[in-house]
Order: C-alpha cells, then structure tokens, then sequence
C-alpha cells in the first residue's frame, strides 16, 4: 500500500459526459501528479500540482481539469468524453515540488467510456 | 524531450530462474523509478535509484548513470512476479517519463 488512495476504482460512463476522478496523497506530501495509462500511448503525464498550484502541464486534453484543494487531496474533471478516454487513469504524490524526489503512485481508476 | 527505451519487450521465465531486465535513457537523469505493474494493473514502486545499486529481497538494481543505463535483476523468478515492469526517469523539470515496459511471464 502505497499510502495514495484514488476513488473510484471503476468508472463506466457514456460519450458526452463529465466524471470527476479524486485523489488523496500520501500524509505529509504536497505534490500530486496525474497520468494517463492507455493502450496506444502507455503512461503519460497530464498535470502536477503543488500545495494547491499548478506545477507542471502534460498533454493533457482541454476537455481535462485538475485541482488541488488546500487539505491537498486533488481531483481531475474529464468532460465532454469520448470512447479514446477510456484508460486507467493513476494519481502519484511526492513530498515536495521537485520532480527530483520518489513518486508514490495509487492504485488507479479505471475508465470506461460507452 | 528524453527517450526511455526497455528490453525485451517480453520474457516467459520458468519458476525459479533468473532475469535481467534493462532500461536505456537519452540524457542525464535526477530521478529512476522502477515500477511492477501486477496483473490487476496496480503499479507498485520497486527502487528509487538514479544512481548506484540497492537491493531488496529477490530484487535488485543498478543504475549507471554515466553510461545511461540501469539494470534490474530477479532472482529466483515466482509466479507472483509476473506483470509488466516499467522504468521512469526524469531530466531536469522534466516529469517522470516512462519506457513501454518489459512485460513478464513466470510459469510455474
């Protein structure tokens, strides 16, 4: 366990539609990172907050939104969905802003768009 | 932006052998994760080592950061050791980059 927790573990959805994906870092770490994991294009990295600002921007689609909130749990609006959305969709926490530092990753939610 | 190239890109091991799996990267790193993905798809953190060699258990690895390159080793391989395992670096301010994977079958 890696101390991150993301809800929910399963999301089936229709095209069209918003989900909303949440995120608890690890106690203690001030940084949350967000990926994408598809078939075509492996893990990617969408976005990076840091003690509630945004770091550091991936490719991550103007469809998607982040935000971190100041009890430092983050959570990433997807809207406007499409079938290619479908993925499995992982949070990771660090203790500090620098991408230097370990990333400890959640157990992931897995998307499936209709 | 850096390249992270795994290899091989799979392995059938027998229960009880050993592996040696290798992550090459294009440019000078700060940061190398090496990750398990297990069959249920959760990814579990292995080593942090941008440079030098640690060990833990069954597991270790190495890391050359001259030569840009890094080894992880299995021994002793078990079933439960199957999935597919992913390296990640990162340069500068760069985010974590990840390789496509060695993807790992052990039988018993």
């Amino acid at each position: 366990d890696s101390g991150v927790t993301q809800t929910p573990k399963h999301l089936i959805t229709a095209t069209g539609q918003r989900v909303t994906l949440r995120c608890s870092p690890r106690s203690g770490d001030l940084s949350v990172y967000w990926y994408q994991q598809s078939l075509d294009q492996g893990l990617q990295f969408l976005i990076q907050y840091y003690n509630g600002e945004e770091r550091a921007k991936g490719n991550i689609l103007e469809r998607f939104s982040a935000q971190q909130f100041p009890d430092l749990h983050s959570e990433l609006n997807l809207s406007s969905l499409e079938l290619g959305d479908s993925a499995l969709y992982f949070c990771a926490s660090s203790v500090s802003g620098q991408t230097l530092n370990e990333q400890f990753f959640g157990p992931g939610t897995r998307l499936t768009v209709l | 932006g850096i390249q992270v190239e795994q290899s091989p890109p799979d392995l059938i091991l027998q229960e009880g052998a050993n592996s040696t799996l290798r992550c090459n990267f294009s440019d000078s790193v700060n940061n190398l994760q090496w990750f398990h993905q297990n069959p249920w798809g959760q990814l579990i953190n292995l080593f942090y080592i941008p440079s030098g060699t640690k060990q833990n258990g069954r597991l270790s690895a190495t890391t050359v950061a001259t030569e840009r390159y890094s080894l992880l080793y299995i021994s002793s391989s078990q079933t439960t050791d199957s999935g597919v395992y992913f390296c990640a670096v990162n340069s500068g301010n760069t985010p974590l980059v990840f390789g496509k994977g060695t993807r790992l079958s052990v039988i018993a």
